[in-house]
């Protein structure tokens, strides 16, 4: 019964490759995030959506693509992986409105070689 | 200026020590505050989250807000060993308004 689950937990690929990770929540939010957490451990948000819709995207390559094929559902797919894409991903869900506390999934692991 | 400043340590301190752990911000329009815990390899987990000035007290662990001075605080009293983890405040303005925006988080060591 894991409330905000994302698959797979690690991902170990080459440069140049595409890879998408997925990540499902159980908890009736209709709001999903992806952030990225770099080596010091800083965690900046990467794009939001609510109810399948696009609301926030902040400085990312348009090589991240994100899909919401529902409002449990908020995919990452990643074009052409560079070395500094390493990282651990976070999946995030939270309602709509009121203080926006955000419930995280375990986060994938990518390391690009 | 960054958004959101928290030093991020080490700290490293003896089991049943005080620890304080802050956070500045910038961004006047933020009106809920938060904190996180991560363990190593792991997601970060809410902790406190607080609405505007005041304070929140949940067992050990107490948050302050003081929006005057754009200061944040976490307490945990009687630290235990399994408080070991980053602690990161979060902020954002609430409403439609869905950015959270983090600290860089502060690494906590208890030593038993």
């Amino acid at each position: 019964d894991t409330a905000v689950s994302q698959t797979p937990k690690y991902l170990v690929t080459q440069m140049g490759n595409d890879k998408s990770i997925k990540c499902e929540q159980n908890l009736g939010h209709d709001t999903m995030y992806w952030y990225k957490q770099d080596s010091k451990k800083f965690l900046k948000i990467m794009f939001s959506y609510n109810n399948k819709e696009l609301i926030i995207n902040e400085t990312v390559p348009n090589r991240f693509s994100p899909k919401s094929p529902d409002k449990a559902h908020l995919n990452l797919h990643i074009n052409s992986l560079e070395l500094g894409d390493s990282a651990v991903y976070f999946c995030a869900s939270s309602v709509a409105s009121g203080n926006n506390e955000q419930f995280f999934g375990p986060g994938t692991r990518l390391t690009v070689l | 200026q960054k958004e959101v400043e928290q030093d991020p340590g080490p700290l490293s301190v003896p089991e049943g020590a005080i620890v304080s752990l802050n956070c500045t911000y910038s961004n006047s329009a933020f009106q809920y505050f938060m904190w996180y815990r991560q363990y190593s390899r792991k997601g970060p987990e809410l902790l406190m989250y607080t609405y505007s000035s005041g304070n929140k007290e949940d067992g050990r662990f107490t948050a302050q807000v003081d929006k005057s001075s754009k200061y944040i605080s976490l307490f945990i009293r009687d630290s235990q060993p399994s408080d070991s983890a980053t602690y990161l405040c979060a902020m954002s303005r609430g409403g439609s308004n869905y950015k959270l925006t983090f600290g860089k988080g502060t690494l906590l060591t208890v030593n038993p």
